[in-house]
């Protein structure tokens, strides 16, 4: 069983850019999570997808987005980029909601805002 | 509100030598408790999971974690630890709601 994809992985975009980051979660995994991991925050969480729903979304501004289509494909967006966003972006897919269930992660996209 | 701690953020063990890491918890119920790990360069995996049971609880690659309720805590234990641990580790608590990550251990092991 092929595991999480995540595309691209590694990403250099300029400050006020906007950057769309996919993630293919595993065969018949209906949710989708996506966190933004740094040295000084460590993981944080952004939302959740369940059925191409967002049930949960983290504390970030709206500048961070995404939707996740019937295939369970899920992408995020980030607008008007800002030297913070730099992170690692990783994706998890789980059989269930995230909070109770085992989550299997991407390797993560590497983003660089310069 | 639901949080975790990892109080230790980084830690020296020799090859061999046994492994404790700690994981303290703050939720009103008992919760769905995780010890995820993340080698350089890649996404994270999971040891173990527990919710309800033997609160002592077997993971993979020779892990296990005990939950003691009357400490809040769910540590991670491995009674020898081997080169390959080195990595960072993770211990998350959930519920119906979502996860939320402590901020990890950072494992360094010596031969």
């Amino acid at each position: 069983k092929a595991g999480v994809t995540q595309t691209p992985r590694y990403l250099i975009k300029t400050r006020g850019q906007q950057v769309t980051l996919s993630c293919s979660p595993i065969s018949g995994h209906r949710s989708v999570s996506w966190y933004q991991q740094t040295p000084g925050q460590g993981l944080q969480f952004l939302f959740e997808y369940f059925s191409e729903t967002q049930r949960n979304k983290g504390n970030f501004p709206g500048r961070f987005s995404g939707r996740q289509f019937s295939n369970s494909r899920s992408e995020m967006n980030v607008s008007t980029l800002e030297l913070g966003d730099s992170a690692l972006y990783l994706c998890a897919s789980s059989l269930g909601t995230s909070g109770t269930n085992e989550q299997y992660f991407g390797p993560g996209t590497r983003l660089t805002v310069t | 509100a639901q949080s975790v701690t990892q109080p230790d953020i980084h830690i020296t063990v020799s090859e061999g030598a046994s492994l404790e890491l700690r994981c303290n918890y703050s939720y009103g119920a008992t919760p769905y408790l995780f010890w995820y790990v993340q080698s350089p360069g890649q996404g994270l995996q999971l040891l173990l999971k527990y919710f309800s049971g033997d609160t002592l609880v077997q993971g993979i690659k020779g892990f296990e974690a005990e939950f003691k309720r009357s400490q809040s805590s769910f540590n991670l234990r491995k009674p020898s630890v081997h080169w390959s641990d080195a990595a960072e580790y993770f211990c998350a608590v959930g519920n119906t709601d979502k996860l939320i990550f402590g901020t990890g251990t950072r494992l360094q092991v010596f031969p």
